[in-house]
């Protein structure tokens, strides 16, 4: 298994434009999550999906940032209009939940994203 | 509502140094909680964790006890190696599927 897996790695963008970003979790995983992190500061939770069910969303999560895990494997986040705001590494992680036992998320390496 | 308070850093310590990392917690209920590290240029991987009051949980090393009547989850190393520098999170899981994570605390080990 080769873990989580995001494209890009680095994406720098002009104010206003769209970007989106995929996320590849471990095979098995049923669940996977998206965080925002900041220089300096810890992982903040965005949303999370059990399959392809969008199951919670922060309210950091504006109208111009949507995710979805169509197939229930990989999942993509997109923001519109990107601002400069945006900034941030963006996380994505999953875990394999059986029976309300908390199992462990494991992290992808995140991309980074400048917004010019 | 829910959080997780760290230390501030960066700590700084000589090799073979014990370290303490402190990490209290506010919830409701009963959180799991989660010590997280970031080494340079790479992801978070988990640490340790511990599902409930009393519970060690230990790895290479580390080790850290949930501690209910003072809220906290400190970590501990009893010889820290170069090797461990990294930036460190605590994190709880307070139901439902996400993790909320305190702000971080580097530390660097010096030869």
């Amino acid at each position: 298994d080769t873990g989580v897996s995001q494209d890009p790695r680095h994406k720098i963008t002009k104010r206003g434009q769209n970007v989106t970003f995929r996320c590849d979790p471990i095979s098995e995983h049923n669940r996977l999550y998206w965080y925002r992190q900041t220089l300096g500061q810890g992982p903040e939770f965005l949303t999370y999906f059990q399959n392809e069910a969008q199951l919670e969303k922060s309210r950091l999560l504006s109208d111009r940032f949507s995710a979805e895990r169509p197939k229930g494997s990989f999942s993509t986040l997109e923001i519109q209009r990107t601002e400069q705001g945006d900034s941030a590494m963006y996380l994505c992680a999953s875990s394999l939940e059986m029976g309300g036992a908390k199992n462990i998320q494991y992290f992808g390496a995140g991309t980074r994203l400048s917004v010019l | 509502g829910d959080s997780v308070t760290q230390m501030e850093g960066p700590v700084t310590l000589s090799e073979e140094a014990f370290l303490t990392i402190n990490c209290t917690y506010t919830a409701t209920g009963y959180p799991s909680l989660f010590w997280y590290v970031q080494y340079p240029g790479e992801g978070l991987q988990l640490l340790l964790k511990a599902t409930k009051a009393d519970d060690k949980g230990s790895n290479k090393g580390f080790e850290a006890t949930y501690r209910k009547e003072t809220t906290s989850f400190h970590l501990e190393k009893g010889s820290v190696q170069v090797s461990d520098s990294a930036v460190y999170f605590c994190a709880l899981a307070p139901g439902g599927g996400k993790l909320i994570f305190g702000q971080g605390t580097e530390l660097s080990v010096k030869p």
